[in-house]
């Protein structure tokens, strides 16, 4: 498995603070992903990059922005939290198939669980 | 649009049963990739099995089968012989374009709970 880390993995916050989460990875990895994770929505893209300084954005972009300086972190910022950013956070990798599959797969890390307030 | 829909969005099965978690796509892109996640109670996203548009026969990952239907636009996940850990969260994707790869990511359907009774 791809070694994801992602930091915090909690994290309370106000309404209108700045919030960075951070996904590391270890697997040298062109393809990294932030998605959002709340109940009734499944899996949502936020944002992706395509490697270094290369991002794109995703299905639910607006209030976020992402930085990727290096081949092995990936950045999420909220510049200005508001509840609606109240979610689980997932960073998510691209690498080679499990087993022979014959497809690329996304390696998810643990997840960061944000709370605004 | 939903391109992933996940009709069951909670399922009771007895241990030891076959389980079939169905998904439905939507795509006009001949090429695709379809997945199958499995995610339990402790958060973490699992990679199942992965059936591509081209693919002439049903994947298959030891309890895990694909039921790919292409004309219906169907992926449905089959569990042999279900086990009380089978107990979680499983999402179909689809990723649309090259099959095997590409910067798309994966586009989700909402997901089905599956709890295994004893």
């Amino acid at each position: 498995d791809a070694g994801i880390t992602q930091s915090p993995r909690h994290k309370v916050t106000e309404t209108g603070t700045p919030v960075t989460l951070r996904c590391h990875q270890t697997e040298n990895h062109r393809y990294m992903y932030w998605y959002r994770q709340d109940p009734g929505h499944g899996l949502r893209l936020i944002h992706y990059s395509y490697g270094v300084k290369d991002t794109d954005k995703g299905e639910v972009s607006d209030g976020y922005s992402v930085s990727r300086s290096k081949t092995e972190d990936f950045l999420l910022t909220l510049e200005s939290a508001t509840s609606s950013q109240t979610s689980v956070y997932f960073c998510a990798t691209q690498g080679p198939g499990q087993r022979g599959s014959g497809a690329n797969v996304l390696t998810f890390g643990a997840g960061s669980r944000l709370t605004v307030l | 649009a939903q391109k992933i829909t996940q009709t069951q969005p909670g399922m009771f099965v007895q241990e030891k049963e076959a389980v079939t978690l169905d998904c439905t796509y939507d795509t006009s892109d001949p090429s695709y990739g379809l997945f199958w996640y499995k995610q339990p109670s402790s958060g973490e996203m699992i990679f199942l099995i992965y059936q591509g548009s081209y693919d002439q026969q049903n994947a298959t990952e030891g309890r895990y089968s694909l039921n790919f239907q292409k004309a219906r636009k169907s992926a449905n996940l089959v569990i042999s012989a279900s086990q009380l850990g089978d107990s979680a969260m499983y999402f179909c994707a689809m990723r649309e374009g090259y099959s095997g790869g590409g910067a798309d990511g994966l586009t989700f359907g909402k997901g089905t709970h599956l709890i295994i009774q004893p």
